[in-house]
């Protein structure tokens, strides 16, 4: 049973491009969740998707970013004509429905922004 | 307001000291708890979780204690080895079930 997988694991963009996150919960998961790190900071809740339903995005700034998590594949991430400030790591975290409260985590997609 | 204070912010031991990490918490209504080790440059891997009813949970060389009416938690590490060096981070989650409030987490570092 594979984890959750996050791909690519480092990303580089130049300001104003765009990125794009991919996480792939764990097999029978239903729910994800979007967490950024900064350098030497905690894990910050960005946002948090059932399948094809935004459920929580609190923690999402309010433009420039948005998630999805399609009937179909992964849970992306994107981050429209990113900025320096970008620059984080970002875990994407599962759980299933009996179990919401237990979260497991991928290794996370470190995006540089030049 | 909710929050997740971890002390200390960094520590360094000795390979095969013991040590304690300390983790309080103002979140409610309380659900669980959980400790998260991340290795640098790793996602966080859970090493325990404690509901409201449960005082203390063993993994290995690592033991959690909860106090519940302080809102306390701690992780002893035991025998500490150069692998254990990471952030270990608290976890509290409330029982409406996708709200979670993350510690900045303790750096560890264990030195031969």
């Amino acid at each position: 049973n594979a984890g959750v997988m996050q791909n690519p694991r480092h990303l580089v963009r130049r300001r104003g491009q765009e990125a794009r996150l991919r996480c792939s919960p764990m097999k029978g998961h239903s729910h994800v969740y979007w967490y950024r790190q900064l350098p030497e900071e905690g894990l910050k809740f960005m946002v948090y998707l059932q399948k094809e339903n935004i459920i929580d995005e609190s923690g999402m700034p309010k433009e420039r970013f948005s998630a999805e998590f399609p009937k179909e594949g992964p849970s992306i991430l994107r981050i429209q004509q990113v900025v320096r400030g970008d620059s984080a790591a970002y875990f994407c975290a599962s759980s299933d429905l009996l179990a919401k409260n237990i979260q497991y985590f991928g290794a996370g997609t470190r995006l540089s922004v030049l | 307001k909710n929050q997740v204070e971890q002390s200390p912010q960094s520590l360094i031991i000795l390979e095969g000291k013991n040590c304690t990490l300390q983790c309080n918490y103002t979140v409610s209504p309380f659900s669980n708890l959980r400790w998260y080790k991340q290795d640098t440059g790793r996602g966080p891997v859970s090493l325990t979780i404690m509901t409201f009813s449960e005082n203390t949970k063993s993994n290995g060389r690592y033991t959690a204690t909860l106090d519940a009416d302080t809102k306390q938690s701690s992780l002893h590490i035991t025998a500490s080895q150069l692998s254990d060096s990471a952030s270990y981070i608290c976890v509290v989650s409330l029982n409406t079930g996708n709200q979670f409030y993350f510690g900045t987490g303790t750096s560890l570092t264990v030195i031969p």
